[in-house]
């Protein structure tokens, strides 16, 4: 059973339009995060949710809003998507030390 | 604020070689430190960590410890395969200073060649 599962795996879009990328974690874990890997593999944190708490909101653009409907889900929208928004978005969840990752979304913007 | 400094890739290795990949830390309070894998296409897989000073981090071959005196948790590996071509990630977790937020590394790049 995947453990943390995110869809969709690609998403090639448009700029301009609005997407949404979902994350569902069956560990039972406290905790969600988003993370973005650049081209060059740098990973930053963009978001931290905590039982449906928002914990840390980094230094990310308003068009990118977080949603948890409950502790088993975090979703990311994106607004009005540009170019440098290309990049792989990772969902993971923890609940003491050491995250589990999701393998990752792929987005593109044309 | 807290970071994480690795040796830049890509490394690229014969199969059999050692491997040493070095990672120094700057942290307010007392971190954890680990080492996260990633195989192409995939997301990130913890490698190995370790969670005060003088411990030894260790899976699949792969070795690492805390050293608080030199801030680094260099990765070692006695022998590599072809199966370890991957991106590796060092990071620290600060829980004094950020609530469960992994900071990580740059990511090193390793190739072996057969």
């Amino acid at each position: 059973d995947t453990a943390v599962s995110q869809t969709p795996k690609y998403l090639v879009t448009q700029m301009g339009n609005d997407k949404s990328i979902k994350c569902e974690q069956n560990l039972g874990h406290d905790t969600m995060y988003w993370y973005k890997q650049d081209s060059k593999k740098f990973l930053k944190i963009m978001f931290s949710y905590n039982n449906k708490e928002l914990i840390i909101n980094e230094t990310v653009p308003n068009r990118f809003s977080p949603k948890s409907p409950d502790k088993a889900h975090l979703n990311l929208h994106i607004n009005s998507l540009e170019l440098g928004d290309s990049a792989v978005y990772f969902c993971a969840s923890s609940q003491i030390y050491g995250y589990t990752f999701g393998s990752g979304t792929r987005l593109t913007v044309v | 604020g807290d970071s994480v400094t690795q040796m830049e890739g890509p490394v690229t290795l014969s199969e059999e070689a050692f491997l040493t990949i070095n990672c120094t830390y700057t942290a307010t309070g007392y971190p954890s430190l680990f080492w996260y894998v990633q195989y192409p296409g995939e997301g990130l897989q913890l490698l190995l960590k370790a969670t005060k000073a003088d411990d030894k981090g260790s899976n699949k071959g792969f070795e690492a410890t805390y050293r608080k005196e030199t801030t680094s948790f260099h990765l070692e590996k006695g022998s590599v395969q072809v199966s370890d071509s991957a991106v590796y990630f060092c990071a620290l977790s600060d829980l004094e200073t950020s609530y469960d937020k992994v900071i990580f590394g740059p990511g090193t790049s390793l190739s072996v060649i057969p």
